[in-house]
């Protein structure tokens, strides 16, 4: 099984910086990576398929990047609606796998 | 638009049986692979299982093989899951989601709750 591991556990933010949120899996996964936010109460949205590409309707403030073992989902200018939980997710093999999560909090 | 709505959560005790089913709406539900991923209380996410189109090739998590069987009616637009034996580390919330192939999930529906306690 590839284990996703996330950092920071926690980001502190303030509105309008930028946000950096890692993504490490434990052995390739070449560019078979996605991230999901997740708020309070609700599903998860999908933000980023293929470590880069963004999902219908999602703003260009989020981008994604790596491949391999290495990623990084960056929100250049945090909006206030962008305080969530950030997820990866690898879907090179079975099973498919998230992170254990990456809380964006207001600073 | 797409629309995903879970039903049949509940409380039940261990050992005891549940089916969870979920709509879909506003896609052609044929045309899509579909999941069930679980959330446990305050953790992240588990992906359980995954169906193809037409059902006839499926996979699932260790943890629910032999327990949990995954299964959709395509003429009613359904996706179920019969959860089976079922353990106090079963309890979720339960969402059903639209697979793009057998790789990520676009649309996701708000979740039903799974509590296993005696």
């Amino acid at each position: 099984e590839i284990v996703m591991t996330q950092s920071p556990a926690t980001l502190s933010v303030s509105p309008g910086e930028r946000a950096t949120l890692s993504c490490r899996a434990s052995q390739s996964v070449s560019s078979n990576l996605a991230w999901y936010q997740q708020k309070p109460g609700q599903a998860p949205r999908l933000l980023i398929y293929g470590a880069s590409t963004r999902a219908t309707g999602i703003p260009a403030r989020f981008s994604g990047s790596g491949s391999g073992t290495e990623f990084t989902l960056t929100i250049s200018s945090l909006q206030s609606e962008d305080f969530a939980l950030y997820y990866c997710q690898h879907y090179y093999d079975w099973p498919r796998t998230f992170g254990q999560g990456t809380k964006v909090e207001i600073k | 638009q797409v629309q995903l709505v879970e039903s049949g959560g509940g409380l039940v005790k261990p050992g005891g049986s549940l089916r969870l089913s979920c709509a879909g709406s506003g896609f052609n539900f044929n045309d899509y692979y579909m999941s069930w991923i679980r959330q446990a209380p305050g953790k992240g996410l588990e992906w359980v299982s995954h169906i193809s189109r037409g059902g006839s090739s499926i996979h699932y998590t260790d943890s629910v093989k032999g327990r949990f069987t995954i299964s959709r009616d395509n003429a009613k637009n359904s996706l179920y899951l019969q959860m089976n034996n079922l353990r106090a580390e079963d309890t979720a919330v339960y969402y059903c989601a639209r697979g793009i192939g057998w790789d990520y999930f676009d649309n996701w529906g708000q979740g039903t709750l799974v509590t296993v306690s005696s």
